[in-house]
């Protein structure tokens, strides 16, 4: 059955690093979200992606974030200057379509900033 | 604001038991809900999915059931087992909207 799958699954950087977020969605979906879970918190809404362009993004998603699919399978998410409060869990999702299709999720990547 | 609640917290139950996770979201027009699954430090796995037309969806000893109107879901497991511990989280897509929005789950605890 096909997933998602996210790398790496631990990743430890120090404050002010940037980090990149790989995933590779499910390969005929065409919508892409990432969400994060700080420790004992919901799990929040970053963005999606269509169409290489973002369609929706949080109050969370400031300029320090940004998203690309550089290729053909891959979606990332990178964080130019990682600050304490980055750390947590970020999990990625794609869809066949948006609105009212199942997001399929991967199993996440744990981020520490030191 | 559109929310998602989930309540209780936690639960602690013995093996065997039938229980009930309620989910309580703040506006009717809803695309579907998903019921998640999360155990400790892991990704999450999803469980059922209920789109708006549908009352219920059943996968084996898991039944959900969504009542739009009164913006309620709940997720009934039957014949609990230890294996079921985990977090059972509860989210919304709201019409309109690509996200879904998270309750903040329910740690179940069956205690053997």
């Amino acid at each position: 059955e096909p997933e998602v799958t996210q790398t790496p699954s631990h990743q430890v950087t120090q404050m002010g690093q940037e980090v990149i977020l790989r995933c590779v969605p499910i390969s005929n979906h065409l919508y892409f979200y990432w969400y994060r879970q700080i420790l004992g918190q919901k799990v929040e809404f970053l963005v999606s992606f269509y169409n290489n362009e973002i369609s929706e993004k949080s109050e969370i998603f400031d300029d320090q974030f940004s998203v690309e699919r550089p290729d053909g399978s891959n979606f990332t998410l990178k964080i130019r200057s990682t600050k304490l409060e980055d750390s947590a869990m970020y999990f990625c999702a794609s869809s066949d379509q948006g609105g009212p299709y199942e997001q399929y999720f991967g199993p996440g990547t744990r981020l520490t900033v030191t | 604001k559109q929310e998602v609640t989930q309540i209780p917290a936690a639960l602690s139950v013995p093996e065997g038991e039938n229980l009930v996770l309620n989910c309580s979201f703040t506006d009717s027009a809803i695309y579907n809900l998903q019921w998640f699954r999360q155990d400790p430090g892991k990704g999450l796995t999803s469980l059922l999915l209920i789109q708006s037309s549908q009352r219920e969806q059943t996968s084996g000893r898991l039944n959900a059931s969504l009542d739009k109107s009164s913006g309620r879901s709940t997720l009934y497991i039957a014949a609990s087992q230890p294996g079921d511990s985990a977090t059972y989280l509860c989210a919304v897509n709201f019409q309109g909207a690509q996200k879904l929005v998270f309750g903040q789950g329910t740690r179940l605890t069956i205690n053997p």
